[in-house]
């Protein structure tokens, strides 16, 4: 497709599980960023990779949050021991070089 | 630290009156300044950016901004509102030392355009 794909696009899971959001940035795009909005707030940055790396992570709330995006293409968010404050719309955005960032639609998780 | 601020949660305009959206920030240094829209069920859209020059900015849609470094705001404009314009309103900031897609928002403006 020409834009960001995230999937799923909802995903339930219960208090202490484990879970993968993905991130399909448009092709050609080396930047990746990924945001979390919870509920009547902005979105908040977690990580940004630059190819297969990440060049700032400062946004990752704690060591249950991970990503990683092994080919420079597909990014995965991963959550380990979920926990109900986890609740939020998981947003990706890529950006090619001299190109303004696009988001996804987001993937919109529920702990319960 | 920088900050973002959208001081209304919503704003109610007519249809084919003018629009206003609010926002200020705090950051050290000249940032980077930028307007997007999230249409429902839709990711973000950019809608325009200040980054140097004519402090007025013009951009998708009909709307434009205005830099103003002394009130350290960039409020969201258009002339005449459509229904279509309705959507929520997010304010960003990026300081010149970060990456370009590390953004600071605000927590977003609902604006609610009626026939």
């Amino acid at each position: 497709g020409a834009g960001v794909s995230q999937t799923p696009s909802n995903k339930v899971t219960e208090k202490g599980k484990y879970v993968e959001l993905r991130c399909d940035p448009i092709s050609g795009h080396t930047a990746l960023y990924w945001y979390r909005q919870s509920l009547g707030q902005g979105p908040e940055f977690l990580i940004y990779f630059q190819g297969t790396g990440a060049a700032d992570d400062s946004g990752l709330p704690n060591d249950r949050f991970f990503a990683v995006r092994p080919e420079g293409s597909v990014s995965t968010l991963k959550i380990q021991r979920t926990e109900r404050g986890d609740s939020a719309v998981y947003l990706c955005a890529s950006r090619g070089v001299n190109t303004e960032a696009f988001f996804g639609q987001g993937t919109r998780l529920t702990v319960v | 630290a920088q900050s973002v601020a959208q001081p209304e949660d919503q704003v109610n305009v007519a249809e084919g009156n003018p629009l206003t959206v609010k926002c200020t920030y705090s950051v050290s240094g000249n940032p980077y300044l930028f307007w997007y829209v999230q249409y429902p069920n839709r990711g973000l859209q950019f809608l325009l950016k200040y980054i140097t020059g004519d402090n007025l900015v013009k951009g998708s849609y009909g709307f434009e901004a205005e830099f103003n470094k002394s009130q350290t705001s960039f409020h969201l404009k258009k002339p005449s509102a459509l229904v279509s314009d309705s959507a929520l309103y997010f304010c960003a900031v990026r300081p010149l030392t970060d990456s370009w897609g590390k953004f600071q928002f605000g927590a977003g403006t609902q604006v609610v355009v009626t026939p």
